[in-house]
């Protein structure tokens, strides 16, 4: 089947710094990529959809100045949580959608902020 | 509030079992149904997927019952062994709006 990779797949940063997670799809492009995050034990929340050449498309509550999404080719799209507090420490994870609107996930990317 | 309703929360099954997962629904305009598997620390991982013109779909030990009257959907699992232990989740979407509305998951444990 389709794959998605994430990257990194654990990151630890400073409270303060900028932190970028990677979503690339190998095998297939990808006009829409979605960003999600998740809390232990929870389901998953969509944040932010991406879609190739425009502006992302944010979810209600999600700060677009804090979690930065680049979509810049149809394989890869980038989330940049910026100004990381600890609060952000979370688990995100990418999908993108195949042609068949068959969608995929990443591995997810462990996010600490210390 | 929660597009998709999950059913049960956590469930225990004795290895060789059946584990049974149901899912509902409002939306009439979903049409695509996916379910997905995921084991702690990972991403979730697509493990079968229905689409309403048919009732029922099957690959393996895995089975989707769906009925569209009831706006339910529910995931079988045949011989359940211990691998099979993980966090389920069901979906749905409308095609063409690309985002899913996941159900709050089902932790599956297959006790030997």
């Amino acid at each position: 089947g389709a794959v998605v990779s994430q990257h990194p797949s654990r990151v630890i940063c400073k409270s303060g710094t900028s932190v970028k997670i990677e979503c690339r799809s190998l095998d297939f492009q990808a006009t829409t990529m979605f960003w999600y995050r998740q809390f232990p034990k929870q389901s998953l929340m969509l944040m932010a959809t991406s879609n190739e050449g425009s502006k992302a498309t944010y979810e209600q509550g999600v700060e677009k100045d804090k979690f930065l999404i680049n979509h810049a080719s149809l394989t890869l799209s980038t989330l940049t949580v910026t100004s990381a507090h600890p609060e952000d420490s979370s688990f995100y994870i990418c999908s993108a959608e195949e042609m068949r609107n068959t969608i995929y996930f990443g591995e997810g990317s462990w996010l600490t902020v210390v | 509030q929660q597009q998709v309703k999950q059913s049960p929360q956590s469930l225990i099954v004795q290895k060789g079992g059946i584990s049974i997962i149901n899912c509902a629904y409002e939306n009439t305009a979903f049409d695509y149904f996916p379910w997905y598997q995921q084991f702690p620390g990972k991403g979730p991982a697509l493990l079968i997927a229905i689409r309403p013109d048919v009732s029922e779909k099957k690959e393996g030990r895995f089975t989707i019952s769906f009925n569209k009257s009831a706006k339910q959907f529910s995931l079988h699992i045949m011989d359940s062994q211990p691998g099979d232990s993980a966090t389920y989740f069901c979906a749905a979407s409308i095609r063409g709006a690309n985002n899913l509305f996941f159900g709050t998951g089902t932790r599956l444990t297959v006790i030997p």
